[in-house]
């Protein structure tokens, strides 16, 4: 079965620190994974979209990472602001044309 | 470019009655997936559509759920006879799905379904 797991489901950190993401998933015959920012009773904003070839993606303060064989991607968020606590979603299309989503982290930036 | 739009944002419905949620797709985007997030509960696939064609409806439950995407006008999901259980927040995303392209998915605002 084909499954996106998320740990931990929620993080607090002070502003400033640099923090990661975990997400896991048990097929690594990946298409590609995105990592998505949802805040509370709103809809999804794509941040980072990694294909299967690719080893890492890059957008300002993020950086997310692909590890096909492990099974594994990390979010990386650098010098952290209390605008970035929301809900952070993982999803994998695994080729079948669908996204598989974790349950999330629910990260808090404390100021 | 606008983005994914969807309406109504918010729907209240009694038990019984009936729900439809439209998308309209982003400009160029000829697919459109949905997806149900249930309270405290992470994003399900429900449907994948192409205009005029279901692609995959594995995620749809079996009865009183459909989905279409017409050749003209948005995506429309119904949900017949309305129970509690069916309240959640309903996301579309659309995809341009060109082969060799990202096939990023870009989600909508989504629509929050009660029943009361």
């Amino acid at each position: 079965k084909q499954e996106v797991t998320q740990i931990p489901a929620a993080l607090s950190v002070p502003e400033g620190e640099n923090l990661v993401l975990n997400c896991s998933f048990t097929d690594s015959a990946i298409y590609n994974l995105q990592w998505f920012r949802q805040d509370p009773g709103k809809g999804l904003t794509s941040l980072l979209l990694i294909q299967s070839s690719q080893r890492e993606q890059t957008s300002g303060r993020l950086n997310a990472s692909l590890d096909k064989s492990s099974g594994r991607s990390t979010l990386y968020i650098a010098a952290s602001q209390p605008g970035d606590s929301a809900t952070y979603l993982c999803a994998v299309d695994f080729g079948n044309e669908k996204l598989t989503f974790g349950t999330g982290t629910r990260l808090t930036i404390i100021p | 470019n606008a983005g994914v739009m969807q309406n109504p944002r918010h729907l209240v419905r009694r038990r019984g009655q009936e729900a439809r949620l439209r998308c309209s797709p982003m400009k160029g985007h000829s697919h459109v997936y949905w997806y149900r997030q249930l309270p405290e509960e992470g994003l399900k696939f429900m449907v994948y559509l192409q205009k005029e064609n279901i692609i995959d409806e594995s995620g749809m439950p079996k009865e009183r759920f459909s989905a279409e995407f017409p050749k003209e006008g948005p995506s429309i999901l119904r949900i017949q006879q309305v129970v509690r259980g069916d309240s959640a927040a309903y996301f579309c995303a659309s995809s341009p799905r060109l082969a060799g392209a990202f096939n990023e998915q870009f989600f909508g605002p989504g629509t929050r379904l009660t029943v009361l």
